[in-house]
């Protein structure tokens, strides 16, 4: 069973840094894009970036990029999102999502499996 | 502002039917035939409903549909249920961005 379980909520300062992981189980982690999404309370979803744990290549949203940095550990199969000085509006539930699909130029690029979302809460 | 539009909200009575739209440019829904659509509960996780604009996944009722005319994309949701009351968002590859774009999410209410 595909299964990709995120690290738990946190509460953080303003300026802090962040680090939340996700694990993928059931599958070959090393063969699929892991991608991160975030949702603002009460809002839409919104694509920051993907990973390609088989040889960490990494694409950002032009909205996130250079706010966050996508990484992965493969010997564990583990995915991250990191942040190196928080803000309140990064304020959010993030998901993290395996991808279907070549998610390059021209390429289909779908989230099949979920993890059940970290709550990510800045507040002085 | 999303770069695919969503109507807000839709609604429709247990056994209708009603359709969500998606609208873009020839740069995405237009050009591509690579839309898809996600269905999320509150406090719940998406989950893909629709892959291809009008694949389904295994496990996926067929009420649901998808479909595409020119620069919008389409779900259909038949025979509604009570179960189908959620949010929805579609989401398309683009040529315009290094990323795909996701709408900007529709809530269904079923009356």
């Amino acid at each position: 069973e595909v299964q990709l379980v995120q690290s738990g909520a946190e509460v953080k300062k303003p300026g802090e840094s962040l680090k939340i992981s996700c694990k993928g189980s059931g599958y070959s982690f090393t063969s699929y894009w892991i991608g991160w999404v975030r949702q603002m309370p009460g809002k839409g979803l919104e694509w920051m970036g993907i990973i390609y744990p088989g040889d960490s290549d990494t694409r950002y949203s032009p909205s996130f990029q250079g706010q966050v940095t996508i990484s992965a550990d493969k010997s564990i199969s583990t995915a991250y999102l990191q942040w190196s000085s928080l803000k309140a509006s990064d304020t959010a539930m993030y998901y993290c999502a395996r991808l279907l699909g070549g998610c390059g130029y021209d390429a289909p690029c779908y989230f099949d499996y979920w993890g059940q979302g970290t709550l990510v809460t800045v507040s002085s | 502002q999303s770069a695919l539009t969503q109507p807000a909200s839709v609604s429709g009575s247990p056994g209708q039917s009603i359709t969500i739209s998606c609208t873009g440019t020839s740069s995405d829904v237009g050009g591509y035939n690579y839309v898809s659509w996600y269905q999320q509960h509150p406090g719940k996780a998406p989950k893909l409903m629709i892959y291809d604009v009008s694949n389904r996944p295994s496990g996926v009722s067929n009420r649901f549909s998808g479909s595409k005319s020119g620069n919008t994309a389409s779900l259909t949701i038949s025979g509604l249920q009570a179960e189908d009351e959620a949010d929805y968002y579609c989401s398309s590859y683009t040529s315009s961005s290094t990323l795909d774009v996701f709408g900007g999410g529709t809530k269904l209410t079923v009356l």
